[in-house]
């Protein structure tokens, strides 16, 4: 089944501990996304990536990392999370070219106390 | 910049009445344009898209939209409203072959019986 599988799908974490939210698909897609979800402000995208190494910031970077060393791998680091990062992310891969729309993971649930 | 606005936060309709939910998008050139529909606990999934051609946009699960470019609008509609409707939905626009997509805040469906 084509799919973007995110893990894990609930996580909390204190203040400054290092985590990482895997994400990886199986369409051989080019374009892979990161984004948060908080109430009222719909979607965010944090980070993006158009191919293997290739990666730029989105609309709200800080705080957060990632890589992209295989193509159907995105993890999204948060080297020392805050409480302000607790939140819903969602990982989303596409083929390149605009006219596809992504397709999302179910999601990470992330409290940081 | 591009940018989306879904000026209805909250909708309540009857099962079987019609639906329409509004989206207005800015954007210098000619956007693609996307709904998606988020059940609770879900992740995102596609509901159609715009790119060019005809206006008038079929999708899955009944769903239809209309591009009016005179009126920076990408209005979702459905004749006639189920229960397994209920839930948020949300308009984006991308921008060619950017990799972001810039989403609305959304706009949560209720169905009654």
């Amino acid at each position: 089944e084509a799919q973007v599988t995110q893990n894990p799908r609930y996580l909390i974490t204190v203040t400054g501990k290092k985590l990482t939210v895997t994400c990886s698909q199986n369409m051989n897609h080019e374009y892979m996304s990161w984004y948060r979800q908080d109430p009222g402000l719909g979607l965010r995208q944090i980070y993006y990536s158009m191919n293997v190494e290739v990666t730029d910031k989105g609309d709200v970077p800080e705080g957060y990392k990632v890589s992209r060393k295989e193509k159907r791998n995105f993890p999204l680091i948060l080297e020392s999370p805050s409480p302000n990062q607790t939140s819903l992310y969602f990982c989303a891969s596409r083929i390149g070219g605009g006219t596809y729309g992504y397709t999302f993971g179910s999601g990470t649930r992330l409290t940081v106390v | 910049a591009q940018s989306v606005t879904q000026p209805d936060i909250h909708i309540t309709v009857s099962e079987g009445a019609s639906l329409e939910l509004r989206c207005n998008y800015s954007y210098g050139a000619t956007p693609y344009l996307f709904w998606y529909v988020q059940s609770p606990g879900q992740g995102l999934q596609l509901l159609l898209k715009y790119f060019s051609g005809d206006t008038l946009v079929q999708g899955i699960k009944g769903f239809e939209a209309e591009f009016k470019r005179s009126q920076s609008s990408f209005n979702l509609r459905k004749p006639s409203v189920h229960w397994s409707d209920a839930a948020e939905y949300f308009c984006a626009v991308g921008a060619g072959t950017a990799s972001k997509l810039t989403f609305g805040t959304g706009t949560r469906l209720q169905v009654t019986l």
